[in-house]
């Protein structure tokens, strides 16, 4: 069983690039959830997709915006990047969508912003 | 506003001491309270969670503790470990299906040999 996974490990853009991150779920898990993580800070939840759908969303601007795929694969889209994006994203998985299901995190992409 | 709020921001403890991070939330919905340890280069991982219907939980040298009353709650290293030097969070989430954590701002320990 291979744990979650995310691609790629460090990215470096410049203002108003668009960037696309990646993340493979853990085997069986069908949610996959995105967070920002700011140095010194605790992640910050962006959204959850549930089967290929948006299952919920945290207080980030439409330009945040991503997508599961049927093999319950994600993708997260930035567009339009400021200085204030840059940040550890992380990608978790779980069971399924419910509130006390456990979220198995990947190792995250940096994303420097220039 | 911050929903979970986590103490201390650091945190220094001598190798076989015991090492309290502390969380407090205000949401009465939150029904489910894991902890996570993240090393540096690392995603955080989950360590033990607790739910409000019991007061303690305990795997191994980690505990947490739970006061609901207060809306509290504490994790607790017993003989602590130059091994267990890492930042640790405090979340929380609502028995619904929306698998949303909020996340404190994290406890950087260090454990001294």
């Amino acid at each position: 069983e291979t744990g979650v996974t995310q691609s790629p490990t460090h990215l470096i853009k410049t203002r108003g690039q668009q960037v696309t991150l990646r993340c493979s779920s853990q085997s069986g898990h069908n949610t996959v959830s995105w967070y920002q993580q700011a140095l010194g800070q605790g992640p910050q939840f962006i959204f959850q997709y549930y089967r290929e759908e948006e299952n919920g969303r945290g207080n980030f601007p439409p330009r945040f915006s991503g997508l599961q795929f049927p093999n319950y694969s994600s993708e997260l889209n930035v567009n339009a990047l400021e200085l204030d994006d840059s940040a550890l994203y992380l990608c978790a998985s779980s069971l399924a969508r419910g509130g006390a299901n456990t979220q198995y995190f990947g190792p995250g992409t940096r994303l420097t912003v220039l | 506003q911050q929903q979970v709020k986590q103490s201390p921001q650091s945190l220094i403890v001598q190798k076989g001491g015991i090492s309290i991070i502390n969380c407090a939330y205000e949401n009465t919905a939150f029904d489910y309270f894991p902890w996570y340890q993240q090393f540096p280069g690392k995603g955080p991982a989950l360590l033990i969670a607790i739910r409000p219907d019991v007061s303690e939980k305990k795997e191994g040298r980690f505990t947490i503790s739970f006061n609901k009353s207060a809306k509290q709650f504490s994790l607790h290293i017993m003989d602590s470990q130059p091994g267990d030097s890492a930042t640790y969070f405090c979340a929380a989430s609502k028995r619904d299906n929306f698998n949303k954590f909020y996340f404190g701002s994290g406890t950087k320990l260090n454990v001294k040999p």
